[in-house]
């Protein structure tokens, strides 16, 4: 069982906004603003996607963009495109514990 | 370009070990660490553990503290990650990413391809 918790799976049609959500403790993402998102295809390596809460790495679309509100943070991807059908994974900074991730959402495009 | 370029799979047999290498290129690796997780087949990303360099130190995640170690050689630009006593539940792509050297959480960024290691008798 993850530490953090989200969806199992989030649909949407090109052009619509998904969000997905990622809910830790007040040990975790309530303490920290050290909460990334990354994207994975298949067969593929995780890629950065947002890092603390709501930072956009070079080269990420304006589409993705990231925030928190106490104990859950938030993946939002506006304009839904095709490519963006992925697994989603947050992960946050724990304390004690070192880094923390969610479970994975599967992201799937209608 | 950055790159991390990790070493092929491996099959290992129950109560062995496996180390994994993980090649830097495209930027000073004395300045960045490196981190290590893992993904079981058709589960989720779990953390292994951080390696800095430019102090050869690093912070292992509590349930692995007995079984893995995190080195790092900079004469090579390499990081490698040993696991001992492996179990079948061990079987994962292990995957290494550039991190900062002070910063757990910050990011991860980029990540190498991943190298599958198979545990079975």
């Amino acid at each position: 069982q993850s530490a953090l918790t989200q969806p199992a799976s989030v649909s949407g049609s090109p052009g619509q906004p998904i969000t997905i959500s990622c809910t830790g403790t007040s040990s975790d993402v309530g303490s920290y603003n050290l909460v990334s998102w990354y994207q994975q295809h298949p067969g593929k390596a995780p890629r950065l996607m947002i890092h603390e809460v709501n930072m956009r790495p070079s080269g990420i679309s304006y589409r993705f963009s990231g925030s928190k509100s106490g104990n859950t943070a938030s993946l939002t991807i506006s304009g839904l495109q095709a490519e963006d059908e992925a697994d989603y994974y947050c992960t946050s900074f724990a304390g004690s514990r070192g880094l923390v991730f969610g479970g994975g959402t599967k992201l799937t495009v209608l | 370009q950055v790159l991390l370029e990790q070493s092929g799979a491996e099959v290992k047999k129950p109560g062995a070990s496996v180390r994994v290498s993980c090649k830097a290129s495209g930027y000073t690796f004395n300045t960045y660490g490196i981190s290590w997780a893992r993904q079981a087949p058709g589960q989720g990303l779990e953390w292994l553990g951080w390696a800095i360099p430019y102090s050869g130190t690093s912070d292992i995640a509590q349930r692995f503290q007995a079984r893995v170690t995190l080195t790092t050689d900079t004469s090579t630009n390499t990081a490698y990650m040993e696991l001992r006593n492996l179990r079948s539940d061990d079987t994962a792509v292990y995957f290494c990413a550039r991190s900062t050297t002070n910063c757990l959480g910050c990011w991860f960024d980029p990540w190498g391809q991943g190298t599958l290691v198979t545990v079975s008798s």
